[in-house]
């Protein structure tokens, strides 16, 4: 079955970094596009990147555009978002999600992301 | 970015009653309009998409109305699982979700 898992997650002072992971298995990665969204708490859920299957497109939101990267690694079912300057504000629950014709099927159970000095 | 607008933020039904809840999207999104449900602690669950059409496994209490900017989902007789957080979310133009509405016991 289809199951998405992230990791990387934690307690990171303002201004810093942290790279998030997830595995894929269960389904042939590389036919994918695969997103990441993130729930702050209090709030609502957040789209905030993309990027194709073979890795040749990708878009953010605006709140993170220049800050965050979305990555992938095919070979080994991985995917990443590199995260920099990070503020108080990106303190979230991130999820992974698999898209399929602009859908959310899948998503991960999500890794929690607190910035804080 | 299109922005999404939920209403109300929290909603108190009894079991068996019948729930609506509102979405409304800041500039037309046609039918590119899905629902997804989320638990505490758990991931969200895709229960609408094209703004009528139920995903797969969804039961018929759930379903869904609306083109343009202005949507409804609607949950004909709440069941005890029911009680969770909906989003509404619009993939016209990349992706947005609204606030969401939070179902409770009342």
């Amino acid at each position: 079955q289809v199951q998405l898992v992230e990791s990387g997650g934690g307690l990171v002072k303002p201004g810093g970094s942290l790279r998030l992971s997830c595995a894929a298995s269960g389904f042939t990665f590389s036919d994918y596009y695969m997103s990441w969204i993130r729930r702050a708490p209090g709030k609502g859920l957040e789209w905030l990147a993309y990027i194709s299957s073979g890795s040749s497109y990708t878009n953010y939101a605006d709140s993170v555009k220049g800050r965050f990267t979305i990555s992938r690694d095919n070979a080994n079912n991985l995917l990443y978002l590199h995260m920099n300057s990070l503020r108080a504000e990106d303190t979230a629950v991130y999820y992974c999600a698999r898209d399929f014709s602009s859908l959310f099927h899948y998503w991960g159970q999500g890794t929690r992301v607190t910035v804080s000095s | 970015e299109i922005v999404m607008t939920q209403s109300p933020a929290t909603l108190s039904v009894s079991p068996g009653e019948r729930a609506t809840l509102s979405c409304r999207a800041s500039q037309s999104v046609s039918s590119t309009l899905a629902w997804y449900q989320q638990k505490p602690g758990q991931a969200p669950r895709l229960l609408i998409y094209s703004a009528s059409t139920r995903a797969t496994g969804i039961p018929a209490r759930f379903s869904g109305s609306g083109s343009g900017t202005e949507f409804t989902l609607t949950i004909s007789s709440l069941q005890s699982e029911d009680f969770a957080v909906y989003y509404c979310q619009q993939y016209n133009n990349l992706w947005s979700f609204g606030q969401g509405t939070r179902v409770e016991i009342k």
